[in-house]
């Protein structure tokens, strides 16, 4: 079956430093990839996509992630970390079934931005 | 402004009442879907509609029904609240001519006591 597995559940990270968020998925075809991000309290933002063509995808924000075939992953990078990025972080996955297109995600990574 | 709806956007229900989160979009998207949200098990599929007139099970659509009324509306009801569906729940809507253009809904927080 599909899946997206999110491996850390908390990343804390000073102000001004970089930061990655790992995500690895499990499907079969190509996959089309989402981060999206959870402000508390609020809806999700899509951060950024891939489908195809170049594996590193520029986003909002400032954020960038590698597709990575080899290995199952979509990493998602920030080179400076500002304390308003401080928010959950979802990685997702398109699958298909059934003729029907389905989002997928992971458990998500809560991050916390020290001063 | 464009986008999902969804209403109320906070709720309290005591076991085994009822209710129906309501949720609309306004882009003449066909696919609409249905997601709970739960700490550290992020968003779990609980219904979608690929299109007006139908409806299909997600991950964990058990004790949840719904009703695609129109292509702008898509409910979600709970006919007998339990505290296992105290969650934040979110109701998106996509477009065709490709799998992008997902739009999320600000999210209903439904407790059960």
């Amino acid at each position: 079956a599909q899946s997206v597995t999110q491996p850390d559940i908390h990343i804390t990270v000073s102000e001004g430093a970089s930061l990655e968020l790992r995500c690895n998925y499990s499907y079969g075809a190509t996959p089309y990839l989402f981060w999206y991000v959870q402000s508390p309290g609020q809806g999700l933002q899509l951060l950024l996509k891939y489908f195809s063509g170049d594996t590193l995808v520029q986003g909002i924000k400032g954020f960038e992630a590698e597709f990575k075939r080899s290995q199952s992953s979509f990493n998602l990078r920030k080179p400076s970390v500002h304390w308003s990025d401080a928010a959950e972080y979802f990685c997702a996955v398109v699958t298909f079934s059934g003729g029907y297109n389905k989002l997928i995600f992971g458990a998500g990574t809560r991050l916390a931005v020290h001063p | 402004n464009a986008g999902v709806t969804q209403t109320p956007k906070f709720q309290v229900l005591k076991t085994g009442q009822s209710m129906t989160l309501q949720c609309a979009q306004d882009m003449n998207h066909n696919s609409m879907y249905w997601y709970r949200q739960d700490p550290g098990m992020g968003l779990r599929l609980i219904y979608y509609s690929a299109s007006e007139g139908t409806t299909d099970k997600g991950e964990v659509p058990n004790g949840y029904n719904v009703s695609r009324l129109n292509k702008r509306e898509f409910s979600l009801r709970l006919e007998s609240a339990a505290p296992s569906q105290t969650s934040v729940y979110f109701c998106a809507s996509r477009g065709t001519g490709g799998v992008y253009g997902y739009t999320f809904g600000s999210g209903t927080r439904l407790t059960v006591v």
